[in-house]
C-alpha cells in the first residue's frame, strides 16, 4: 500500500469554482500533516499545516480525519494563480522529521 | 524573508564521477534535510541531519551518499560515484525544529548523469 496516496488529477476547473482534494496515509502513528504546493519544476512550498480540529486560511480549508487516515483540502473561489500541483505531506519519521510526500494532485484553473 | 539557497542550479556529470551539491540553510535553523525528485515522480526523503549527525535516512541513502556541514553555514550532499538513475532534482530543506515545524525548501539542483 502506498504511504501517502492522492488522485493525480488533473482537475480542470473554471475560475471561481470550489474544488476539493483528498489524500490517505498508511501510517497511523503519523503526527503531523501538511499541504504543500509545487509549481512546475520548482520547489515545494508550504500551503498550510493540517490540524485535527480543521483549519482555514483565507480561501483554503484543510481537514484531518485520524480515524480514517484521511486528509482533505478545499479551495474556494479558485484563481488562475491556484494552478499548480498540490502535495499531501505526512511526517512519518521516527525522529519526527521525515516528510513523506504523496504524488500530488494537479489543478488547472481556466478563465 | 530568509530562504534556503542551493548551488549549482544545474549540474551535468558523467556516470561514475563524484558530485557535491551545496546548500545554505536558513541561518537560525537547526535541522537540515535532502530530498530528491526524479522527473515525473514524487518527492522522496533522503536524509535528515541534526547536531552534526544523521538523524534519519531512507533506503535510497546508501553508501554512495554522504552529507556534511563543513562550516557554520553550508550543508552538502556528496554522491561518490554517480549512476544514471541518480539524475533528479535534489532539494535541500531546513527547519527550526522537528515534528510540526515547517520545512522550507531550497530551489533545487537539477542533476543530470550521462
Amino acid at each position: 500500500r502506498k504511504e501517502v496516496e492522492q488522485d493525480p488529477g488533473p482537475f480542470n476547473v473554471p475560475e471561481g469554482a470550489t474544488v476539493a482534494f483528498n489524500c490517505t496515509y498508511s501510517n497511523s502513528a503519523s503526527q503531523s500533516f501538511f499541504w504543500y504546493r509545487q509549481d512546475c519544476r520548482k520547489e515545494p512550498k508550504l500551503l498550510m499545516s493540517v490540524y485535527s480540529s480543521g483549519n482555514e486560511d483565507g480561501r483554503f480549508t484543510a481537514q484531518l480525519n485520524r480515524a480514517s487516515q484521511y486528509i482533505s483540502l478545499l479551495i474556494r473561489d479558485s484563481k488562475l494563480s491556484d494552478s499548480a500541483t498540490y502535495l499531501c505531506v505526512v511526517n512519518m519519521g521516527n525522529a519526527g522529521n521525515m516528510l513523506t510526500f504523496g504524488g500530488g494532485t494537479r489543478l488547472m484553473v481556466k478563465p | 524573508e530568509p530562504e534556503v539557497t542551493q548551488t549549482p542550479s544545474h549540474q551535468v556529470t558523467q556516470m561514475g564521477q563524484e558530485v557535491i551539491l551545496r546548500c545554505v540553510p536558513i541561518s537560525n535553523h537547526l535541522y537540515f534535510y535532502w530530498y530528491r525528485q526524479i522527473l515525473g515522480q514524487k518527492v522522496e526523503f533522503l536524509v535528515s541531519f541534526y547536531n552534526n549527525e544523521i538523524s534519519e535516512k531512507s533506503e535510497i541513502f546508501d553508501d554512495q551518499f554522504s552529507v556534511e556541514r563543513p562550516d557554520g553555514s553550508n550543508f552538502t550532499l556528496k554522491i561518490r560515484s554517480t549512476k544514471l538513475e541518480d539524475s533528479a532534482m535534489y532539494f535541500c530543506a531546513s527547519s527550526e525544529g522537528a515534528g510540526w515545524e515547517t520545512q522550507y525548501f531550497g530551489p533545487g539542483t537539477r542533476l543530470l548523469v550521462l
